[in-house]
């Protein structure tokens, strides 16, 4: 059981390029989430997928896109990449997905970081 | 927007107990996390309090939520030096959606 992974682990790209950044879990979970992670602002919610088939804007939408694949994956694309997207990128997932009445744990991946000169 | 608040840092002499703290301000706050992120690392969760206890234990770490005031606090007795981290408190966004609200994090430094 890997738990969530995340590809590539460090990442630099020039401003304008592209790319897109994995994401699995193999828990079976519903819902997955792209966060960001900049220093002193804690972590801030890029976009969500409560379920397969869905996807969210979160606090930070802007600059990115999203594809949940199918239930395991969910990738994060920078189309056109600033160096205000310099940061550390988090994926995590949780097993219930819009539901009440449990502990919503969720669990990080190892996180990619990203540099954009 | 809700928010959620920390202290940037906290150092402690081993041994010691730490208290790390954090405020809220969603009232409808449903459970509250503690997360650890060791250097490098991704978020490791801790433990976590549903919102109508205001305390909870688990083997050195203290949780305590005060309701009327939006504050938690994370007690860590005896702190070794493996406790050097960063510690993020996050409460869970009432509604469908699920979404957690993370404080900006305190850095916990254990000096020998």
């Amino acid at each position: 059981n890997a738990g969530v992974t995340q590809t590539p682990k460090f990442q630099v790209l020039k401003t304008g390029q592209s790319m897109t950044l994995q994401c699995a879990q193999d828990m079976n979970h519903n819902s997955m989430y792209w966060y960001r992670q900049d220093p002193g602002m804690g972590l801030r919610l890029i976009y969500y997928s409560a379920s397969e088939g869905t996807t969210d804007k979160g606090e930070v939408p802007n600059g990115y896109n999203v594809s949940r694949l199918n239930k395991r994956e969910f990738s994060l694309r920078l189309e056109s990449a600033a160096p205000s997207q310099t940061s550390v990128y988090f994926c995590a997932s949780n097993r219930q997905g819009g539901t009440s009445g449990s502990s919503d744990e969720q669990y990080f991946g190892p996180g990619t970081r990203l540099t954009v000169t | 927007g809700e928010d959620v608040e920390q202290s940037l840092f906290l150092s402690v002499r081993e041994g010691d107990s730490s208290v790390i703290n954090c405020t809220y301000t969603d009232s409808s706050s449903t459970y509250l996390y503690w997360y650890k992120q060791e250097p490098g690392a991704g978020l490791q969760l801790l433990t976590y309090i549903f919102s109508n206890m205001d305390m909870k234990q688990d083997q050195r770490l203290t949780v305590l939520l005060n309701k009327k005031d939006k504050h938690l606090s994370l007690r860590i007795a005896d702190t070794q030096t493996g406790d050097s981290a960063i510690y993020f408190c996050a409460d869970l966004t009432s509604g469908s959606a699920r979404q957690l609200t993370f404080g900006s994090g305190t850095q916990l430094t254990v000096l020998p």
